[in-house]
């Protein structure tokens, strides 16, 4: 149980387009999904904190124009990376969670390049 | 001082040997306890999860949490090579208006060798 999809697992675009990446939870309703990113051989960076039907809650120092996330159901969010730059290639992860006091269950990632 | 500590290896050890991986954290606040498992351009996997001081045992792996010492290890019996990854601490609260986000250690490079 608690299996979190994410698709794409790896993107290529060119720079200036933008970029739309799944997270769904296929066996539970998430109220709660974050979306991070990681660098080579660093642990993860929270971006956002998303609830569903709500408007996403952004880190400090995350563009909130930039990394746009939507979670219209309790089984689905969206990270959409706009107008994508090389600096913008990373490593993304999204995870949900059931409860508050539960822990999260991480999708597979998405390695995201922009040339 | 960083919240959560994490020595980031790497650690190499024979097939069949104990692991022992550990934490060391300062926010007295942390109240729930995981072990993420992470392989190479993979996303985290549970491993474990505790909320109280004690051990906690799944298989080949043990938890432990001190909170009097503030202190959580891992451990994996009969360590496989298919158990060589990345293995992430972290630990959430809900004081602060943390809201259960997660506070993660850097990760500790596990290899096992056949």
């Amino acid at each position: 149980g608690a299996v979190v999809s994410q698709h794409p697992s790896w993107v290529i675009c060119k720079s200036g387009t933008s970029v739309k990446i799944e997270c769904r939870s296929l066996d539970f309703q998430a109220t709660t999904m974050f979306w991070y990113r990681q660098f080579p051989k660093q642990s993860l960076m929270l971006m956002a904190t998303s609830n569903e039907g709500s408007k996403a809650t952004y880190e400090q120092g995350v563009e909130k124009d930039k990394f746009l996330i939507n979670h219209a159901s309790l089984t689905l969010s969206t990270l959409t990376v706009t107008s994508a730059h090389p600096e913008d290639s990373s490593f993304y992860i999204c995870s949900a969670k059931v409860r508050n006091n539960q822990p999260q269950h991480f999708g597979d990632g998405t390695r995201l390049s922009i040339l | 001082q960083k919240e959560v500590e994490q020595d980031p290896g790497p650690l190499s050890v024979p097939e069949g040997a104990i692991v022992s991986l550990n934490c060391t954290y300062s926010n007295s606040a942390f109240q729930y306890f995981m072990w993420y498992r992470q392989y190479s351009r993979k996303g985290p996997e549970l491993l474990m999860y505790t909320y109280s001081s004690g051990n906690k045992e799944d298989g080949r792996f043990t938890a432990q949490v001190d909170k009097s010492s503030k202190y959580i290890s891992l451990f994996i019996r009969d360590s496989q090579p298919s158990d060589s990854a990345t293995y992430l601490c972290a630990m959430s609260s809900n004081s602060g208006g943390s809201n259960y986000k997660l506070t993660f250690g850097k990760g500790t490079l596990l290899t096992v060798n056949p």
